[in-house]
C-alpha cells in the first residue's frame, strides 16, 4: 500500500461544530481505510470505503472518495470531546502492508 | 470477542538490553503484523506474518525478529535496544494477508529504552 497524506496535520474545533479531514494519495487503489487514535493508544478502525463506493456513513462519520483526484475526505459531525484524537487515512492494495502518515490531530473544545 | 490482546502493555529496559513483546490476534485471524510508531508519527510497518510465514518486512535492523506461533499468536523481538526503539509497538490483525483487508489493531506495548 502507499501513504497517505492527511490535512490538515492540526484541527482544533468547538464541541458541537463539524470537522472535516482530507486525505491524498497517489496511484491506484482498492479501498482507503480511516483509523482514530487516542493519544498514547491503538488504532481504532472507523471507516473502510472501496474504490468503486463515493460515499460511505457510519454513525456520526461521512467519508467520500474520489478517485480521479485522487482523495478523500472524513468528515465527523457535531463532535463531541471524545472525537479529541488523531486520525490516519491508509489506502488498501494487494500489498501486505499499511502505510501511514503523520496522520490530523483533532481537538474539540468543551 | 476478545479484540487483539498485546502484553506487556508497559515496560522499561536498558539499553543492550533484549525485549519480548507478545500479541494474540483476533480468533479466526491468520495475519498478524507488527508496526512502531515513535510519539508525533504515524505506525511504520515493521513486520507481516500470514499462517506462520514471514510474508513482508519493512526498513528495520535485524536486530528486529518476530515470528508466528500455531495457534497464529506472535511475538517480537528486538536485540541490543537502543534509545531509538523506545516507541509504542502495535500489532495488528487481518483474515487474510492483503491491506485490502480491514485490519484491527492492538492497545500497543509502550517500550521506554533508559
Amino acid at each position: 500500500s502507499q501513504q497517505g497524506e492527511e490535512d490538515p496535520q492540526a484541527l482544533s474545533i468547538q464541541e458541537g461544530e463539524n470537522a472535516t479531514m482530507n486525505c491524498s494519495y497517489k496511484t491506484s487503489i482498492n479501498n482507503l481505510q480511516w483509523y482514530r487514535q487516542n493519544s498514547g493508544r491503538g488504532l481504532v478502525h472507523l471507516i473502510l470505503i472501496r474504490s468503486n463506493e463515493r460515499e460511505k456513513h457510519s454513525g456520526r462519520l461521512r467519508v467520500t472518495l474520489d478517485t480521479s483526484k485522487k482523495s478523500s475526505s472524513l468528515l465527523i459531525t457535531a463532535s463531541r470531546a471524545a472525537d479529541t484524537a488523531s486520525y490516519f487515512c491508509v489506502t488498501g492494495s494487494n500489498d501486505y502492508k499499511l502505510s501511514f502518515g503523520a496522520g490530523t490531530t483533532v481537538t474539540v473544545r468543551a | 470477542d476478545a479484540g487483539v490482546t498485546q502484553s506487556p502493555t508497559h515496560l522499561i529496559k536498558t539499553r543492550g538490553q533484549h525485549v519480548t513483546l507478545r500479541c494474540s490476534p483476533i480468533s479466526g485471524h491468520k495475519s498478524v503484523s507488527w508496526y512502531q510508531q515513535v510519539l508525533g508519527q504515524g505506525p511504520q510497518f515493521i513486520f507481516q506474518y500470514y499462517e506462520k510465514e514471514e510474508r513482508g518486512r519493512g526498513n528495520f535492523p535485524d536486530r528486529f525478529s518476530a515470528r508466528q506461533f500455531p495457534n497464529y499468536s506472535s511475538e517480537l523481538n528486538v536485540n541490543a535496544l537502543l534509545l531509538g526503539d523506545s516507541a509504542l509497538y502495535l500489532c495488528a490483525s487481518s483474515f487474510g494477508r492483503s491491506s485490502g483487508n480491514t485490519i484491527y489493531f492492538g492497545e500497543g506495548s509502550w517500550l521506554t529504552v533508559v
